[in-house]
């Protein structure tokens, strides 16, 4: 089954800094890969999604982007972090369709102070 | 737009206490249903879902779920709280089946007292 790597834990940086938010898979191939945010107050939000390397597509407009250098591995990124991209943010993975087999991995919390 | 709503943000119940957690969507289609649960530290377990058919569907670690078209509602059920059910508790509506995008609700907290 499905093992998703999802890396820091937590993270605290500062406003005007760069982030890199890195996702990896084991125990599949060909995944589609999504980044999700859940701000305070707020549900988790689809913010990117991709059904192969270098494809991306993204959800809202916002200060982040995606990218899938490898089959396996989703990074989520930005140049200057806002106030505003605080949040918990969640990498998931499934098999092509069908919601059956979508599993999530265990979180970053970011703080942008 | 399609929508879930969790209108309670946090719930504190009795151990052996019975559960209700609501949830309420707005989409036009017939709706993919789902609930997840997120202990502390772990990632999102999928409790259950409703593609079609019984409306009544039953999930993992005892809770059940019942669609309700005429509500527009997915309310999580469980007769018996445990002090391990302590978590956060996500609804969700799934958009395009061959994408497995989901749209999510704000999460009910649940604490249980022993």
């Amino acid at each position: 089954s499905q093992t998703i790597h999802q890396w820091p834990a937590t993270l605290v940086q500062p406003v005007g800094s760069p982030l890199s938010l890195e996702c990896t898979v084991e125990g599949t191939s060909n995944p589609n890969l999504y980044w999700y945010r859940q701000a305070a107050g707020r549900g988790l939000q689809l913010l990117f999604y991709s059904v192969g390397i270098g494809q991306i597509s993204s959800e809202v407009p916002q200060n982040l982007s995606a990218s899938r250098p490898q089959d396996r591995q989703f990074i989520l990124s930005s140049k200057k972090l806002l106030l505003s991209d605080s949040g918990f943010y969640l990498c998931a993975c499934s098999q092509t369709g069908g919601f059956e087999k979508l599993f999530f991995g265990s979180g970053t919390q970011l703080s942008v102070l | 737009a399609q929508s879930v709503t969790q209108p309670d943000i946090h719930i504190t119940v009795s151990e052996g206490a019975s559960l209700e957690l609501r949830c309420n969507y707005s989409y036009g289609a017939t709706p993919y249903l789902f609930w997840y649960v997120q202990s502390p530290g772990q990632g999102l377990q999928l409790l259950l879902k409703y593609f079609s058919g019984d409306t009544l569907v039953q999930g993992i670690k005892g809770f059940e779920a019942e669609f309700k078209r005429s509500q527009s509602s997915f309310n999580l059920r469980k007769p018996s709280v445990h002090w391990s059910d302590a978590a956060e508790y996500f609804c969700a509506v799934g958009l395009s089946y061959n994408t497995d995008k989901l749209i999510f609700g704000t999460g009910t907290r649940l604490q249980v007292f022993p």
